[in-house]
């Protein structure tokens, strides 16, 4: 299984302000996924992020709010832009295994807008 | 719509007390079905994929069974370690976005 991280693992910021989250994985893969966990609900897919090309966003969730980037095949950054309280919630980048499908998540960036 | 249902929300168990957790979907063409299981303050933890009905996995003391419209995952003898939130997911034909459940947040006390 892939090991991934994420930084930061915790922030508490301002609304107006934006802040970019990393994901780090150990080995090449294909899609990563950023995905958003607010309290008490299920965890909802923002967009698919593949490498050499344009993020794909799920219905709901716009560029301009979410840019995302993707360098290269380890690595992917998440950004909330002009944040208000109602961003509040757990960040999980997720990969795509390789063989049966699988999908693997990182420990999560938990953001507090105040 | 795609759509993912568990049950019960939470469940209290004692220790030894085996149980089960429902997940109810609703999907166009399932690819797969998926559980997870999630810590206070952590990512969730993959645990199984199940991709057709009739199918069955275990781990230790976890047995995930699926249906055309349902999957169960089955707890023999908790232990309070096994006290987590388990999330169920499916996997579409697109092949990509996993559509989840709220959870099942479990307590498994001594």
């Amino acid at each position: 299984s892939a090991v991934i991280s994420q930084k930061p693992s915790r922030d508490i910021c301002q609304r107006g302000t934006s802040l970019t989250i990393q994901c780090q994985v150990d080995s090449q893969v294909t899609m990563m996924f950023w995905y958003r966990q607010q309290p008490g609900q299920s965890l909802t897919l923002i967009a698919t992020a593949n490498q050499g090309s344009e993020a794909t966003y799920e219905s709901g969730f716009v560029i301009d709010k979410f840019p995302i980037s993707r360098p290269n095949l380890t690595f992917s950054t998440l950004t909330v832009s002009n944040m208000s309280p109602e961003d509040s919630s757990i960040y999980l980048c997720s990969v795509k295994g390789v063989g049966p499908e699988t999908q693997y998540f990182g420990p999560g960036t938990r953001l507090l807008v105040l | 719509e795609d759509q993912v249902t568990q049950s019960p929300e939470a469940l209290r168990l004692q220790e030894g007390e085996s149980s089960s957790l429902n997940c109810s979907y609703t999907v166009s063409g399932l690819r797969g079905l998926f559980w997870y299981r999630q810590d206070p303050g952590k990512g969730p933890e993959f645990l199984f994929t199940l991709y057709s009905a009739g199918e069955e996995k275990e781990k230790e003391r976890l047995k995930a069974t699926l249906t055309k419209k349902e999957s169960f995952l089955h707890i023999t003898a908790p232990k309070p370690e096994d006290s987590a939130t388990y999330l169920c997911a499916v996997q579409g034909p697109a092949g990509t976005a996993l559509i989840f459940g709220k959870g099942t947040t479990l307590s498994v006390s001594s």
